[in-house]
């Protein structure tokens, strides 16, 4: 069985400071790792994926994750936020050949 | 491409009214995947097809609530009939299913309101 947690419901963070939303995951075989981001009424867009290579993922609008193997984390990082990354950010792995699972979701709210 | 299409955008009913809402997929992917959105519940995945085909209805909520799709362009969720606890947006989305692009994509989603 696979779950996705997402150990920070809401994260507030001035702008240009950096961030960090934590993803962490369960799962008995291989899993595909994405981060999704929704902005307010719209649906969810791609960020970044990891499906193989590289460990270090970058994203659009400058997101980058990481993907840890042994602690079974994929943590999304920005170093500067903006006011326009404030949004909902889902994490969310997959089986291959099977459905996504996602996280609860983190609020992530920039202050001026 | 012009990506996942929902209609409609927003839905306005009175309990005990049927209600459908409508998804075209992305030309070429082969799966295709409803969910529910609600502050109470986060995302959940209510059901989802692989060629045509339902593989999972775990999260369909009870009978009330029905899936369908008849073509590889066109599916629709039912709720027959409509109770306000399902106020929620309901999103579509669709994605490749082994061709090593495992993205899936979502449509903009139809926020329904049950009075």
């Amino acid at each position: 069985a696979q779950s996705v947690t997402q150990l920070d419901s809401q994260v507030p963070v001035f702008e240009e400071a950096p961030v960090e939303l934590r993803c962490n995951y369960s799962s008995s075989v291989s899993v595909y790792l994405f981060w999704y981001v929704q902005y307010p009424n719209q649906g969810l867009q791609l960020l970044l994926k990891y499906l193989s290579g590289s460990t270090l993922v970058k994203g659009i609008n400058g997101f980058e994750a990481e993907f840890n193997k042994s602690q079974t984390s994929f943590h999304l990082r920005k170093p500067s936020v903006h006011i326009s990354d404030t949004a909902e950010y889902f994490c969310a792995v997959r089986p291959p050949g099977n459905q996504f699972y996602f996280g609860t979701g983190t609020s992530l709210t920039v202050i001026p | 491409d012009a990506g996942v299409i929902q209609s409609p955008r927003h839905e306005v009913t009175e309990m005990g009214q049927e209600v459908t809402l409508r998804c075209k997929p992305i030309s070429g992917h082969n799966s295709l995947f409803w969910y529910r959105q609600t502050m109470m519940r986060g995302l959940e995945l209510l059901i989802y097809f692989n060629n045509n085909v339902p593989i999972d209805d775990s999260g369909m909520p009870e009978d009330r609530f029905s899936a369908k799709m008849p073509n590889a362009s066109f599916s629709t969720l039912k709720i027959q009939p409509s109770e306000p606890r399902d106020s929620a947006v309901y999103f579509c989305a669709s994605s490749p299913w082994t061709s090593g692009e495992e993205t899936q994509y979502f449509g903009p989603g139809t926020r329904l309101l049950v009075l």
